[in-house]
């Protein structure tokens, strides 16, 4: 079976922390995402990443950063943690094959006071 | 710009009926559609996918279909339980894009 494995389950940060958010998968896929999901707005694309080294934008990059320095691993940055930053964090994995499903860590709940 | 909707946004239920869940796309490229389920607190957790040439996929008691002509996809559970009790997320183009969800409560 896959395995996504996000570092922390909880998290509490001060405002203005730099705040790094681990994810590691285990089945060698390609492509990697973050997502965030607040109530009311669903699940919101960060950043995603289609191999090492490579990163793009989903549709609410600002104030976030990514790093993809080894095929296994993707983190994600925040700078300078807001309290609009306060969130459920998703890490997933998939191939590059059509038929390759999302497969999902068990989140980061994030909290910045 | 591709939107991905799914009404309602709840649904409660008595054990044992059979249900559909729907998720609604305004793009027809896809690529894929997947089905997910999310437990309170947790992460995602894939049901089914569907490529975009597909009709339909089956699981045990679930089966999805995707009409792309009409921008649809639905989710049938027959036969719903208490531990159906989640919500259910769809998403297109390969997870880039997610509908909200639709909680489901199934009552004993």
């Amino acid at each position: 079976d896959v395995k996504v494995t996000q570092s922390s389950r909880y998290l509490v940060k001060r405002t203005g922390e730099k705040v790094f958010l681990e994810c590691v998968q285990d089945m060698d896929h390609e492509n990697m995402f973050w997502y965030r999901q607040d109530p009311g707005l669903g699940l919101r694309l960060i950043y995603f990443s289609y191999d090492v080294k490579m990163k793009e934008k989903g549709d609410i990059p600002e104030g976030y950063s990514v790093s993809r320095e080894k095929k296994e691993r993707f983190s994600l940055i925040l700078e300078s943690a807001s309290t609009n930053q306060t969130s459920m964090y998703l890490c997933a994995s998939r191939t590059t094959e059509h038929n390759s499903p999302l497969h999902f860590g068990n989140g980061t709940r994030l909290t910045v006071t | 710009k591709q939107e991905v909707t799914q009404i309602p946004a709840a649904l409660s239920v008595p054990e044992g009926e059979n249900l559909v869940l729907n998720c609604s796309f305004t793009d027809s490229a896809i690529y894929n559609l997947q089905w997910f389920r999310q437990d309170p607190g947790k992460g995602l957790t894939s049901l089914l996918l569907i490529q975009s040439s597909q009709r339909e996929q089956t699981s045990g008691r679930l089966n999805a279909s995707l009409d792309k002509s009409s921008g649809r996809s639905t989710l049938y559970i027959a036969a719903s339980q208490p531990g159906d009790s989640a919500t259910y997320l769809c998403a297109v183009r390969f997870g880039l894009i997610f509908g909200q969800g639709t909680e489901l409560s199934v009552k004993p």
